[in-house]
């Protein structure tokens, strides 16, 4: 039972457009959510967070939009560039136990000329 | 300078062999935590240590034994290998603590490949 779940594995998107990845979640004790940014053969590097109690944080290129009810977040990254190309995973937290992310499988972005 | 390291990066064994892997952070962090990566690209938790002491324990085989020298150390013990452990062991730490909602920060992985 996944809890978190990245369900399109791969999205190519031109370079200067926005790129939108999705990321549905079905525990209701989730309040810290994360995407992190992963190239080949490194480890994966924290992007972007946001709370429940928000539903919009922005950084940069990067946004990340929360809808709560729909139990639904996600990234938007505008605009795109090459080295954006990479897998970029959803994770969540539940409050009491923060410590303990619960990870999507990723999607990966290519982002060509 | 690097934040969170993890030795060996590639590791190839005989099935039955005892390995271990090590991870090291130089950045003050309370908290250190093993994820495992499988061949479907899943990335779970298997335990975490806030200074040395157990925190999470997933339910992961006791082949599987952390050790936690000082909070800046996070070994993996790995006895009696078997196939299915083949996977990226991930390494990671974070502030935690007192501190909630903190972004954890990632080692570069150990490949473990399980002849």
């Amino acid at each position: 039972d996944q809890q978190v779940k990245q369900n399109s594995p791969s999205l190519s998107v031109q370079e200067g457009r926005i790129s939108i990845l999705n990321c549905d979640y079905t525990n209701s004790m989730f309040d810290y959510f994360l995407w992190y940014k992963k190239y080949p053969a490194e480890g994966p590097t924290f992007l972007i967070s946001i709370s429940s109690i928000k539903d919009k944080n922005e950084d940069g290129r990067f946004t990340v939009f929360l809808n709560k009810s729909a139990k639904h977040l996600s990234l938007h990254i505008v605009p795109s560039q090459p080295g954006d190309s990479a897998v970029y995973f959803c994770a969540a937290s539940a409050l009491g136990d923060t410590d303990k992310l619960i990870f999507g499988t990723g999607t990966r972005l290519q982002v060509f000329p | 300078d690097t934040a969170v390291s993890q030795t060996p990066k590639y590791l190839v064994t005989q099935m039955g062999n005892d390995k271990s892997i090590k991870c090291e952070q130089n950045l003050g962090h309370d908290t250190m935590y093993w994820y495992k990566q499988d061949s479907k690209k899943f990335l779970k938790i298997m335990f975490s240590y806030n200074n040395k002491e157990l925190i999470i324990n997933e339910t992961v085989p006791n082949r599987f034994s952390p050790k936690s020298p000082d909070k800046a150390h996070l070994n993996l013990h790995i006895n009696s290998l078997e196939l299915g452990d083949s996977a990226v062991y991930f390494c990671a730490s974070s502030p935690s603590g007192t501190v909630t909602n903190q972004p954890q920060h990632f080692g570069d992985g150990t490949r473990l490949s399980i002849l």
